[in-house]
């Protein structure tokens, strides 16, 4: 079956960086495009990040453009999010997703829509 | 950019039926999609391309949309039913696709 596992959160001090990872598993990794979004304590979804199933393009929220990077390892199966210049408002749990690929036409094409999701992992930016 | 609006709160009885509201302009436009996410857990997809449902997810669980209005109906609910319900749009933002949430309906059931 699908699964999803983020690790690599926890506490960070302000200004400080992490670097989440995602692995998968239970499906063909390379086939699909992958993203990030985060959920602040009692608050709703927030769409981080998004990377083609190749790597060839990623797009990214105005709220961590520049400071956020997507990539990817597809021959390990493994999802990146590489935080940089952490504050306050990037506390939140983290979740890594699949998006629903459309493979009716000759060519495979994202659907805008996320199928599978992670846990989550927790990431807190505090002194 | 493209906003999409959802009631913070919905409540209902068991056994009847809930609406939950996402508001944006034209939305009929759009393929909006629905999720489930209930406490301490990673949101469900339940409704894709306003319509479509995954497989394993109830009948219950309908999409539809008119207008500025995408609606999530679920028919005889139940207290396992209780969670928060996003709507999601894919749109522009700025300059480049970007993914859209609305802020959530809590579903209370009495």
């Amino acid at each position: 079956q699908v699964q999803l596992v983020e690790s690599g959160g926890g506490l960070v001090k302000p200004g400080g960086s992490l670097r989440l990872s995602c692995a998968a598993s239970g499906f063909s990794f390379s086939d699909y495009h992958m993203t990030w979004i985060r959920q602040a304590p009692g608050k709703g979804l927030e769409w981080l990040s998004l990377i083609f199933n190749s790597g060839s393009f990623v797009y990214y929220a105005d709220s961590v453009k520049g400071r956020f990077t997507i990539s990817r390892d597809n021959a390990k199966n493994l999802l990146f999010l590489q935080m940089n210049s952490l504050t306050a408002e990037d506390t939140a749990v983290y979740h890594c997703a699949r998006e629903l690929m459309d493979c009716s036409s000759s060519t495979c094409s994202g659907m805008g829509v996320f199928d599978y999701w992670g846990q989550g992992i927790l990431v807190t930016v505090s002194p | 950019s493209y906003v999409v609006t959802q009631p913070p709160s919905v409540s209902v009885a068991p056994g009847q039926t809930a609406r939950l509201s996402c508001g944006g302009n034209n939305i009929a436009s759009k393929s909006v999609h629905w999720y489930q996410q209930r406490p301490g857990q990673a949101p469900v997809l339940l409704v894709y391309d306003t319509t479509d449902r995954p497989s394993g997810i109830p009948e219950r669980f309908s999409g539809s949309h008119s207008g500025n209005t995408a609606t999530l109906t679920i028919s005889g609910v139940k207290a396992g039913d209780e969670a928060d319900y996003y709507c999601q749009v894919w749109d522009i933002i700025t300059d480049h696709p970007g993914v859209i949430f609305g802020g959530g309906t809590k579903l209370t059931v009495l």
